[in-house]
């Protein structure tokens, strides 16, 4: 079975400090891949999105990934967090041609300090 | 204004009773999901539904059952035979295999 592993439960950092929230996965086929934030009393939402071409996608807010296929990873980043990015984050793989079952990782909480 | 509406919001029920959550989508979209989101777990997929009148079991979908008589339509029974039901629930439509997932704001259902 698919699984999706993110490393970290929680993460603190200070206004503009960097981030990189680390997402892997278990599938060595074809994936499909996203991530999703949630802010807080707020919906689920997709940040980006990769499915195909350009290993480096970005998404809403300044928001990038990069897919490591050799890794298995896809990993998230963004060069300048605010306070407005406190939320949880959350990696989702869908495995296989034609799936329509999304695999989600367990989260990570970021708290951003003003 | 297009969207997927979750009813109710917070819902609390006594041990041993069925429970109907109600998803609506006016999306036009074919697929629809449930998946239970706990505390340090992620989102765990329940059942999905390709199309009208077919649903498929998730991951963890002992204990619950659901239906798809219309398109926008997905309603999820948490059964009394649910061992840990208390649990924030979130419906999902999408257009299509492997499409990006539109979630609703989610039930709260309390058990006790």
């Amino acid at each position: 079975a698919q699984s999706v592993s993110q490393h970290n439960h929680h993460v603190i950092l200070s206004e503009a400090a960097s981030l990189e929230l680390g997402c892997n996965y278990s599938y060595g086929g074809t994936v499909n891949l996203f991530w999703y934030v949630q802010y807080p009393g707020q919906h689920l939402q997709l940040l980006l999105k990769y499915f195909s071409g350009d290993p480096l996608v970005k998404g809403i807010k300044g928001f990038e990934a990069e897919f490591i296929k050799s890794k298995f990873s896809f990993n998230l980043r963004k060069p300048s967090v605010q306070w407005s990015d406190t939320a949880e984050y959350f990696c989702a793989v869908e495995s296989g041609a034609g799936s329509y079952q999304l695999t989600f990782g367990k989260g990570t909480k970021l708290s951003v300090i003003p | 204004d297009g969207g997927i509406t979750q009813s109710p919001k917070y819902l609390f029920r006594k041990e041993g009773q069925n429970v109907t959550l109600s998803c609506e989508q006016n999306l036009n979209h074919d697929a629809m999901y449930w998946y239970r989101q706990d505390p340090g777990q992620g989102l765990r997929l329940i059942y999905y539904s390709q199309i009208v009148n077919d649903f498929q079991k998730g991951d963890i979908a002992e204990g619950y059952s659901v239906s798809r008589e219309k398109k926008e339509s997905f309603p999820l029974t948490v059964t009394s035979a649910q061992k840990n039901p208390t649990a924030f629930y979130l419906c999902a439509s999408s257009p299509c295999a492997g499409c990006e997932q539109y979630f609703g704001p989610g039930t709260r259902l309390t058990v006790t």
